[in-house]
C-alpha cells in the first residue's frame, strides 16, 4: 500500500515569504507526483504535475521539486490568495494507484 | 471550455443506494478517463473510482470496492457513480474529475454533497 505523507500539518508564513511543503512517499514513486491547492468551499485545482512541470495557468512563483520518495511544493512571494490547503498525489495508471497525501494548510502568520 | 457538473447528492439512510451523476462539456468526453475523488467534512481528499476513455477498464478504491459502481455514457457526455450500501462514513463531497492520461487530475467538478445518516 502506498502512502503519501505530508509535512507540516500547517505551515505558518507571512505573506511576500517563502512556504516550502514537503510531501514523502511510502516507495519510489518516480516523478508520478502532482500538487493542488484547495481553498474552502471550492473544488482542488491542479498546481504542479510530473512533480515539477506546472499546470496551465499556475504562476510561476509555485515550483515543484523531487523524485523518489522525497517531493517539495516550493511557493515564493507568497500573496494573500495561495493561503489555502495543499495536497500532493501519487498517480500511476498501471497498475492503477492514486493517492493523496493527507494536506498542508497554509496559513497567513 | 471545460466543465463538469455533478448532481445527484443528498441525505439518504444507511444501507440505501443513490446515483451520482457528472456532465462533462467543452471537451471531448470520450477521449479522457475520468474519476470521483471524495472529501468528508473537514477532512482530506480521498481518491475513490476510476474509469477509462472507453469504459472497458474501472478501478476502485478498496473502501468501496464491491459496493460503488463507476460508469460512463460516452453518447451523453455524463460520468456516474452508481453507490449501493450506504454507510455513514460515505458521506463527503463526491468530486468528478478528468485524467490528462497519466493520472493526474486537471478539471474538477464543483462537488455534491451525500450524507448518510439515520
Amino acid at each position: 500500500e502506498m502512502l503519501m505523507t505530508q509535512s507540516p500539518a500547517t505551515l505558518s508564513v507571512s505573506p511576500g515569504e517563502r512556504a516550502t511543503l514537503s510531501c514523502r512517499a511510502s516507495q519510489s514513486v518516480h516523478s508520478n507526483l502532482a500538487w493542488y491547492q484547495q481553498k474552502p468551499g471550492q473544488a482542488p485545482r491542479l498546481l504542479i504535475y510530473g512533480a515539477s512541470t506546472r499546470a496551465t495557468g499556475i504562476p510561476a512563483r509555485f515550483s515543484g521539486s523531487g523524485s523518489g520518495t522525497e517531493f517539495t511544493l516550493t511557493i515564493s512571494g507568497l500573496q494573500s490568495e495561495d493561503f489555502a490547503v495543499y495536497y500532493c498525489q501519487h498517480y500511476n495508471n498501471w497498475p492503477p494507484m492514486y493517492t493523496f497525501g493527507q494536506g498542508t494548510k497554509l496559513e497567513i502568520k | 471550455q471545460v466543465q463538469l457538473e455533478e448532481s445527484g447528492g443528498g441525505v439518504v439512510q444507511p444501507g440505501s443506494s443513490l446515483r451520482l451523476s457528472c456532465a462533462a462539456s467543452g471537451f471531448t468526453f470520450s477521449r479522457y478517463g475520468m474519476h470521483w475523488v471524495r472529501q468528508a467534512p473537514g477532512k482530506g481528499l480521498e481518491w475513490v473510482a476510476v474509469i477509462w476513455y472507453d469504459g472497458n477498464y474501472k478501478h476502485y478504491a478498496d473502501s468501496v470496492k464491491g459496493r460503488f459502481i463507476i460508469s460512463r455514457d460516452n453518447s451523453k457526455n455524463t460520468l456516474y457513480l452508481q453507490m449501493n450500501s450506504l454507510r455513514a462514513e460515505d458521506t463527503a463531497v463526491y468530486y468528478c474529475a478528468r485524467d490528462v492520461g497519466v493520472g493526474h487530475l486537471d478539471y474538477w467538478g464543483q462537488g455534491t454533497l451525500v450524507t448518510v445518516s439515520s
